[in-house]
């Protein structure tokens, strides 16, 4: 079974501040890794995905994160964040040996930014 | 383009009642797929219809079922309601479902049971 876990569940950062959002999975096979953000009222947004290749990804909105499989983990990271950043971010991985698009998401970390 | 709406947005229900809740998908998506997520949790995937059927199912019991519609639209029906069932209820559409695909999410349907 696979499994993701978010440790933070809320980072608070200045305006302007580096963030990193960490997050870890667990798989006894290859996935597929994800983020996606979700403003309050909304539903989710994909922010950025990794099948295969590079395991550096940009995403939207100056977003990155980077797959590294010794460390099962795809950490996200923003080198410059703005206050409209402020949302909820969820993790996810799925099995690419399925047939359908089951997303396992970890319980989200609350990016806080103030001015 | 349109997005994925899902109606309605807040529905109040006791414990025992049966729900139905709607989800129109992008233009051009032909398979839905269901989300709970329950306060402070992550979303939980419920199933996944494909061109009508159902193609992929989560750990949840058959009280919650679905149906999708030629146009592709969704329900998800949930009978006898528990206090557990409270939760925000997502709707995601994509092109074909496969598993690296993009979920395209709806706002959601607040469900309380009380």
């Amino acid at each position: 079974a696979q499994s993701v876990t978010q440790l933070d569940s809320q980072v608070p950062v200045f305006e302007e501040a580096p963030v990193e959002l960490r997050c870890n999975y667990s798989s006894s096979v290859s996935v597929y890794l994800f983020w996606y953000v979700q403003y309050p009222n909304q539903g989710l947004q994909l922010l950025l995905k990794y099948l295969s290749g590079s395991t550096l990804v940009k995403g939207i909105n100056g977003f990155e994160a980077e797959f590294n499989k010794s460390q099962t983990s795809f950490h996200l990271r923003k080198p410059s964040v703005h206050i409209s950043d402020t949302a909820e971010y969820f993790c996810a991985v799925s099995d690419p040996n399925t047939g359908f698009q089951k997303l396992v998401f970890g319980t989200g970390t609350r990016l806080l930014v103030s001015p | 383009e349109t997005g994925v709406t899902q109606s309605p947005t807040h529905l109040i229900k006791t414990r025992g009642q049966q729900v139905t809740l709607r989800c129109s998908s992008q233009s051009g998506h032909n398979t839905v797929s269901w989300y709970q997520q329950a306060l402070g949790q992550g979303p939980q995937f419920i199933f996944q219809y494909y061109r009508e059927e159902e193609n992929g199912r989560g750990n949840f019991p058959p009280r919650f079922s679905g149906l999708q519609f030629p146009n592709y639209s969704s329900e998800l029906n949930v009978n006898a309601l528990e206090l557990d069932d409270s939760a925000l209820y997502l709707c995601a559409s994509s092109l074909s479902g496969g598993a690296g695909e993009k979920l395209f999410f709806g706002s959601g349907t607040q469900l309380s049971v009380l």
